[in-house]
């Protein structure tokens, strides 16, 4: 059984670039969700894309913005980078894309760093 | 506004004796409580999971849910210095699409 991965591992950008990270779900996953944790937080919730369509988004401004693809492989695009934006996003795959109740199962992350 | 709480720690433990992490929740129709375990600098790992009231045992681990305290508490039987970690708290909230996490508990277990 193939678990979450995501890539990249690490990337550095500057404010104002556009980045795109990648996760391929667990395999049998359907439901692939996105978080972002900054130092000392737990995981915020981005937004969750279940049969390549969003199924609920959190807190978070237009400029990220996501896809699903058939083979539920999934990408985060973020544009405009701000500082802020400088965290671990980590990519989860569940089974089900409702209600949370399924265990969802956490990819490596990308540790993303503006300059 | 929906809230996991959990006490930040650290939670120093000796080697072999009980760890007892514990997490509160604001949203009374939740469903779904999950624990996660999280090395420095790493990703979180699933530990453990429970929907119905009482206690789910897996090998060292116990999560015991209380739905009508909002309480939900996981003990690590036999610390170990490996089990030095922080302990994320996950909730499923009603009307949301996915988890709500606490900030984590840091736990210590010294040798």
């Amino acid at each position: 059984e193939t678990g979450v991965t995501q890539s990249p591992t690490h990337l550095i950008k500057t404010r104002g670039q556009q980045v795109t990270l990648r996760c391929s779900s667990q395999s049998g996953h359907n439901t692939v969700s996105w978080y972002q944790q900054a130092l000392g937080q737990g995981p915020q919730f981005i937004f969750q894309y279940y049969r390549e369509e969003e199924n609920g988004r959190g807190n978070f401004p237009p400029r990220f913005s996501g896809l699903q693809f058939p083979n539920y492989s999934s990408e985060l695009n973020v544009n405009a980078l701000e500082l802020d934006d400088s965290a671990l996003y980590l990519c989860a795959s569940s089974l089900g894309g409702y209600g949370g109740n399924q265990p969802q199962h956490f990819g490596d992350g990308t540790r993303l760093s503006i300059l | 506004q929906k809230e996991v709480e959990q006490n930040s720690g650290p939670l120093s433990v000796p080697e072999g004796a009980i760890a007892s992490l514990n997490c509160t929740y604001s949203d009374r129709g939740s469903q779904s409580f999950f624990w996660y375990r999280q090395y420095s600098g790493k990703s979180p790992e699933l530990i453990m999971f429970i929907y119905s009231n009482g206690d789910k045992e897996d090998g060292r681990f116990t999560a015991q849910l209380n739905k009508a305290s909002q309480y939900v508490s996981l003990l690590i039987r036999d610390s170990q210095p490996s089990d030095s970690a922080t302990y994320l708290c996950a909730v499923n909230i009603p009307g949301y699409s996915t988890l709500t996490f606490g900030k984590g508990t840091m736990l210590l277990v010294s040798p």
